[in-house]
């Protein structure tokens, strides 16, 4: 089975500080996605990465960046967190070519 | 851009009754996936249409697609309380390049 593993469930933080959300699959997929969702608003795509060292802006990059040094890892970097960014980020993976996403179980982040 | 959108918001039955979600986007798609997600948790894919076929099923599971309304339905049969959950489609636009795009979702809650 795949498996993507977010390295937090929950996390709180204070404004301003520097906090780096990781994901990592195990089914060798080319794809990588970063997503918030926020009740009413659905998920909103934040980053993806289709190969190790390339990303592409989704919709709402602003505020955060994300590094994919390794095909099986990428991370998304909030480098002075706000209270706005208080939101369930979820990572997702999948194959080159096959459009069915692999998600992670969501990593819950509050900035107070 | 939030390609998707899923009517109603949220949808309250019994057990045993069907369950219908609808679904509304905007451009060309490949295909369309319907996702299920459990309270606080991550996506699970449940059912893909792609963008030549009209019906699919899988289980309890029925998916339709019409393109030319560029819409989608999903059918829940005999549902039961374990379904109780919110449901997302998503698509992938025809351009290369693109990530998933989802809705915002619709709540189920089936009660015994």
């Amino acid at each position: 089975d795949v498996k993507v593993t977010q390295s937090s469930r929950y996390l709180v933080k204070r404004t301003g500080e520097k906090v780096f959300l990781e994901c990592v699959q195990d089914m060798d997929h080319e794809n990588m996605f970063w997503y918030r969702q926020d009740p009413g608003l659905g998920l909103r795509l934040i980053y993806f990465s289709y190969d190790v060292k390339m990303k592409e802006k989704g919709d709402i990059p602003e505020g955060y960046s994300v590094s994919r040094e390794k095909k099986e890892r990428f991370s998304l970097i909030l480098e002075s967190t706000s209270t706005n960014q208080t939101s369930m980020y979820l990572c997702a993976s999948s194959l080159l070519g096959i459009p069915e996403a692999f998600f992670g179980q969501g990593t819950r982040l509050t900035v107070v | 851009s939030q390609q998707g959108e899923e009517d109603p918001q949220a949808l309250s039955i019994q057990e045993g009754e069907n369950a219908t979600m609808n679904c509304s986007y905007k451009t060309s798609i490949n295909n369309l996936q319907w996702y299920r997600q459990n309270s606080g948790r991550g996506l699970v894919h449940l059912i893909l249409i792609r963008s030549n076929e009209r019906e699919k099923h899988s289980g309890r599971l029925r998916v339709t697609l019409d393109t030319s309304k560029k819409s989608s339905s999903l059918l829940i049969t005999a549902s039961r309380a374990a379904d109780t959950a919110s449901y997302f489609c998503a698509t992938d636009e025809t351009k290369a390049g693109t990530a998933l795009i989802f809705g915002k979702g619709t709540t189920l809650s089936v009660s015994s």
